[in-house]
């Protein structure tokens, strides 16, 4: 079964970095996925498309504080100079056959 | 630019049905695969439903089986949701997203969404 799996909650200080993990469940680690911001009343953003090699492609106007690594099952979203409006809900994404799946997302606090 | 904006959503009794109306512009519609996402109160995203870019394909979260329908009018760059018996469970902001590219299912553009509640 195709599983996303992040952890409820993070939190870093003002212009420090934070590595945010979504992990791909056993037998479903080449899958690519995507990374979707969500801040408090907003609709979800588009953040990147990351592959299994860690090659990554950012959306319109992704700042470059945006990054994307990989690491067998587990794909990872770095924030790097965290700023007050990166407080916000991020979602992992990716498919399976006639099947659209999200992690359950984390809530990032910005100190 | 891209916009995806829905429309549509109210407060509905148990059992009632909704149509929802996502109204596309910024691209070419009827080249991509379009997704209906939903998210309850204080939860996460829960996907809804998918049409392909012909409408020719489509499916379904096992939990609107049988009860949603998605369809698709090229000619106006719009996509819908009928919703029939609905439930309280199905209270929700509705966003509908479109597919990155043609060989995945990566979403890249949202709506803000519409707030359907389902209330006696």
């Amino acid at each position: 079964q195709l599983v996303l799996t992040q952890s409820p909650s993070a939190s870093a200080s003002l212009g420090a970095s934070v590595k945010l993990t979504c992990t791909l469940s056993s037998g479903h680690s080449s899958y690519a996925i995507a990374w979707h911001q969500q801040q408090p009343e907003k609709g979800p953003r588009y953040l990147m498309k990351l592959n299994s090699d860690g090659s990554h492609n950012k959306g319109d106007g992704i700042p470059d504080r945006f990054s994307g690594s990989s690491s067998g099952a587990e794909r990872y979203l770095t924030i790097s100079s965290l700023q007050s409006e990166d407080e916000a809900d991020y979602y992992c994404q990716t498919w399976g056959t006639g099947i659209l799946v999200f992690g359950g997302g984390t809530k990032l606090t910005v100190l | 630019q891209v916009q995806l904006v829905e429309s549509g959503g109210g407060v509905v009794q148990p059992g009632r049905s909704l149509r929802l109306s996502c109204v596309a512009s910024g691209f070419t519609f009827s080249t991509y695969a379009v997704h209906w996402v939903r998210q309850a109160p204080g939860k996460g995203l829960e996907w809804v439903a998918v049409i392909s870019y012909d409408g020719g394909i489509k499916y379904y979260a096992d939990s609107v089986k049988g009860r949603f329908t998605i369809s698709r009018d090229n000619s106006k760059n719009t996509l819908y949701l009928q919703m029939n018996s609905l439930r309280a469970e199905d209270t929700a902001v509705y966003h509908c997203a479109k597919n990155r590219d043609r060989s995945t299912w990566l979403l890249d553009y949202w709506g803000q969404g519409t707030l359907v509640t389902v209330s006696s």
